[in-house]
């Protein structure tokens, strides 16, 4: 089984400012015959249901801005807001889907 | 427009059943894996059952497996999920969730149905 550890839990940060968020895996979650990395990354704002963000590890949805980015491979992944703007004030989730899925724990970004 | 609507939540006894029906509509269903997933509340997301688009490959978390049954019927665009022997850590806010081109991360999600699970 997969498990997928976030860190930090929580985070504050200034408007403006960068925000990163970690991801590890317990096992590698690049596919060798594809050379593709099943990680996604979800926003989850209150009252709300998760919003894709990204997906391939780096690959932005349609419609996310570009100030939220997606690094890593292997069992390290990042997800980045490079600037960081009132309305991305929310709970972001990290999942696995090499083999069925698995949620990290969560981390909740605040303002600081 | 892509629409997922859940039902069929609500206040059960420990023990009891309940079945989740998740209406699709905007997109052709048998072209897509679905899957639940669910959120107790004040907690973080699990993944709870996948089905493939012809109904055939079915994958269950550990913790519901042989209680819960995921199922589809695409000539109706429905998903549903029948849920047995249920506990109170069950109690979950749960949602439909489809699949991104044959893969299992969600790129569209319903707003969910509440089940509770309590005597």
């Amino acid at each position: 089984d997969f498990v997928m550890t976030q860190s930090p839990d929580s985070l504050a940060v200034s408007l403006g400012e960068r925000a990163t968020i970690n991801c590890k895996s317990s096992r590698s979650l690049l596919y060798n015959s594809n050379n593709k990395n099943y990680l996604a990354w979800y926003q989850q704002k209150p009252g709300q249901p998760p919003k894709l963000l990204i997906y391939w590890a780096s690959t932005r949805e349609s419609g996310v801005p570009d100030r939220f980015s997606g690094s890593g491979s292997g069992t390290d992944f990042t997800l980045t807001i490079s600037s960081l703007q009132a309305e991305d004030v929310a709970v972001y989730y990290c999942q696995q889907y090499y083999d069925t899925s698995t949620f990290g724990q969560g981390t909740r970004l605040e303002i600081k | 427009e892509v629409q997922l609507e859940e039902s069929g939540g609500g206040l059960v006894q420990p023990g009891g059943s309940l079945r989740l029906s998740c209406a699709a509509s905007g997109f052709t269903l048998s072209n897509y894996w679905m899957s639940w997933v669910r959120q107790a509340p004040g907690k973080g997301l699990e993944w709870v059952a996948n089905i493939n688009q012809d109904g055939i490959e079915k994958y269950y978390v550990d913790s519901v497996k042989g209680r819960f049954t995921i199922s589809r019927d695409n000539a109706k665009n429905s998903l549903y999920l029948q849920m047995s022997s249920l506990r109170a850590e069950d109690t979950a806010m749960y949602y439909c969730a489809r699949g991104y081109s044959g893969y299992v991360f969600y790129d569209s999600w319903g707003q969910g149905t509440l089940v509770t699970v309590s005597s």
